[in-house]
């Protein structure tokens, strides 16, 4: 069982829909992230929270909007995406963001764009 | 800039028999080296990670890799597979950047076991 879950699992949508995923995290870690990943390739880093602050915003385009209202959840809205946004959405955290530390990964939402 | 390499993109290998996944690394700084797995639908998990110290690791599931730092390589490593290890395996690297930390992944290695 992992120990961040995320919600949806699995999410289709149009262009022109607004929709949020979810993160969250019971393990008092203090910094998450965002990351996007397509079909057999490597997680690509999104977003890095720090702290409940953006730390790190990888030039990700506008329609994409993060969240982190406390320590333990991370939402990431989304509005108006492109066919090409179609992709499995990981959440990671990790205890403070110091380098030496391993990230623990949920399961991903599997978003696809109509 | 830190960078990884996975050169294979597939290993297929016959149950109970023992498989190396290389991966190769550069960075400017100090080194922080992880292998992820990733099972079918799910996220990664953490298999193993090399910070410091002695440079034979051994993680989860009768996985060990070894740090050379001549070589830049952090192969991983297990001398009998079995069919639950196929899964894609991801070699990484964490460093600090601005204050927070980057973790740069490797392409993966899809590993399939035969029966």
């Amino acid at each position: 069982d992992t120990e961040v879950t995320q919600t949806p699992k699995h999410l289709v949508m149009g262009m022109t829909n607004k929709k949020s995923l979810k993160c969250e995290q019971h393990m008092g870690h203090r910094a998450m992230y965002w990351y996007k990943q397509k079909a057999k390739k490597p997680p690509e880093l999104m977003f890095v929270y720090s702290y409940e602050k953006l730390s790190i915003n990888e030039s990700v385009p506008s329609r994409f909007s993060p969240e982190c209202p406390n320590s333990s959840l991370l939402n990431l809205h989304l509005h108006a995406l492109q066919p090409e946004d179609s992709a499995l959405y990981l959440c990671a955290s990790s205890q403070d963001g110091r380098g030496y530390q391993p990230q623990h990964f949920g399961d991903g939402t599997r978003l696809s764009i109509l | 800039a830190q960078s990884v390499t996975q050169l294979d993109s597939q290993v297929p290998v016959f149950e109970e028999a023992p498989v190396e996944l290389r991966c190769n690394y550069s960075s400017s700084v100090s080194v922080y080296l992880f292998w992820y797995v990733q099972y079918p639908n799910q996220g990664l998990q953490l298999l193993l990670k090399y910070l410091s110290g002695s440079t034979l690791v051994k993680g989860i599931n009768g996985f060990e890799a070894e740090f050379n730092k001549s070589q830049t390589s952090f192969h991983l490593r297990k001398p009998s597979v079995h069919i639950s290890d196929t899964a894609e395996y991801f070699c990484a690297v964490s460093e600090v950047s601005g204050g927070y930390q980057k973790v740069t992944f490797g392409t993966g290695t899809k590993l399939q076991v035969i029966p």
